[in-house]
């Protein structure tokens, strides 16, 4: 059964850092693209950034590009996402996403709120 | 970037009878592949998105056969034959041929008339 568990998800000040991880289990990890998505509250869904199977290529969202790093191990079978210069508006829960045909499995998210 | 617009946005729905969502983008979606990757998904209250429909008429495993997807192009369609009180959602559309970004659409909140 394909799992996708998220942690990391805080409480922090605007300009702070944290960083996200997602543990996944049930798959061949190193054999998919993986991504993460963002829902504010109550709001709609919004692509953050995706990283290929081996790491070597990343793409961001422009409103996080230059702030935020997504990495993988895949002998943890593990993704992240270091935020930095977190910002008000990066308030949201952070979902982690597997990609297979486009986004089949979705984590149970986790909540990043920013605020002073 | 690709916009995707949906319509409704909210869809008030009796139980037993049919709904459907249009999604619509702001350029074609069909890929240089010839696929064409739009999907639909799902998000019950209080829980994550799940993926119901892939590349336009695809339906994931254990999605009942009252949900279907049809379009082309630039016009999509997400049908519910019947609908039934597990139904009530937000509906999402989303486009994975013309990336970064994946862009989805703003969402249709389906609830039981």
């Amino acid at each position: 059964e394909v799992q996708l568990v998220e942690s990391g998800g805080d409480l922090v000040q605007p300009g702070g850092s944290l960083r996200l991880s997602c543990a996944a289990s049930g798959f061949t990890f190193s054999s998919h693209r993986m991504h993460w998505v963002r829902q504010v509250p109550g709001k709609g869904l919004v692509w953050v950034s995706r990283i290929n199977g081996d790491g070597s290529i990343t793409d961001y969202a422009d409103s996080v590009k230059g702030r935020f790093t997504i990495s993988r191990d895949n002998a943890k079978n593990t993704v992240y996402l270091q935020m930095n210069g977190l910002r008000v508006e990066d308030t949201a829960v952070y979902y982690c996403v597997r990609d297979s045909a486009t986004f089949d499995y979705w984590g149970q998210g986790t909540l990043v709120t920013v605020s002073s | 970037d690709v916009v995707m617009s949906q319509s409704p946005l909210s869809l008030p729905v009796t139980l037993g009878q049919p709904a459907s969502i249009s999604c619509r983008s702001s350029q074609s979606l069909v890929h240089s592949d010839g696929k064409t990757y739009l999907n639909w998904f799902q998000q019950r209250p209080g829980q994550s998105p799940r993926r119901l429909i892939y590349q336009v008429s695809n339906r994931d495993s254990g999605v009942p056969d009252r949900f279907s997807g049809s379009g082309s192009g630039t016009d999509f369609t997400l049908k519910i034959s019947r609908v039934e009180a597990e139904d009530v959602a937000i509906y999402y559309c989303m486009q994975s041929t013309h990336w970064p970004p994946y862009t989805f659409g703003q969402g249709t909140k389906l609830e039981i008339k």
